[in-house]
């Protein structure tokens, strides 16, 4: 069965940095492009990143570039998001996504349950 | 950056109805449009993808169609487990936008 499950979330300043994380499990991770995807409650999906297979390529919305960053270790069948910078407007459940298929036309066919950041003083 | 804009924001309906809900992007993006279904507490689940194909264990009810700018989500014979969001998403270039969501509710 294919997982996801995100983590590093949590309560952070505005200004301030965090990192989430995706531990990857029931298919071949290294076989497939990543995303991240954030919602904030009750409202619509925005699409924050991705991350083709052997972390070569990464493309961002124009609203986190220069300050998020998407990784990925293969070894560890794992996805990251290093956040800086943080402005209120940052504050969303952050999603951990699969692509179907190795392309960046590809829908996303796996979620995970999310992480929520919260930029808060 | 690519719009996407779903009609309507919400609709009511019965069990057994036909439902139907658009999605027009700002310019041509072929055939790179998805579907999502979205329920509360819940993360996304795929239902269609480039425009037409319904994703593996996603029931027959559920159908896509359109090209270029305007595109289409058919539900036939509504059931109760489809009251849901229904959100669209464009994959055309790298950089992805979704429509604002389509919340079907129960008459």
């Amino acid at each position: 069965e294919v997982q996801l499950v995100e983590s590093g979330g949590g309560l952070v300043q505005p200004g301030g940095s965090l990192t989430l994380s995706c531990a990857a499990s029931g298919f071949i991770f290294s076989g497939y492009w990543m995303s991240w995807v954030r919602q904030v409650p009750g409202k619509g999906l925005q699409w924050v990143a991705t991350i083709n297979q052997d972390g070569s390529a990464k493309y961002y919305v124009d609203s986190v570039k220069g300050r998020f960053t998407i990784s990925r270790d293969n070894a560890q069948n794992s996805l990251y998001l290093q956040v800086h910078s943080l402005r209120a407007g940052d504050t969303a459940l952050y999603y951990c996504a699969r692509l179907y298929s190795p392309a960046y036309y590809s829908p996303l066919d796996a979620w995970g349950q999310g992480t929520l950041v919260t930029v808060s003083s | 950056d690519i719009q996407m804009t779903q009609s309507p924001s919400s609709l009511s309906a019965s069990v057994g109805d036909r439902v139907t809900i658009t999605c027009r992007a700002s310019q041509s993006i072929s055939k790179y449009l998805n579907w999502y279904q979205q329920k509360p507490g819940k993360a996304p689940k795929l239902l269609i993808y480039e425009a037409s194909n319904l994703h593996r264990g996603v029931p027959p009810r559920f159908g896509g169609s359109g090209s270029g700018t305007d595109f289409s989500l058919t539900i036939t014979y509504l059931q109760p487990e489809d009251f849901a969001t229904y959100i669209c998403q464009h994959s055309y270039s790298n950089s992805w936008t979704f429509g604002q969501g389509t919340k079907v509710e129960i008459k």
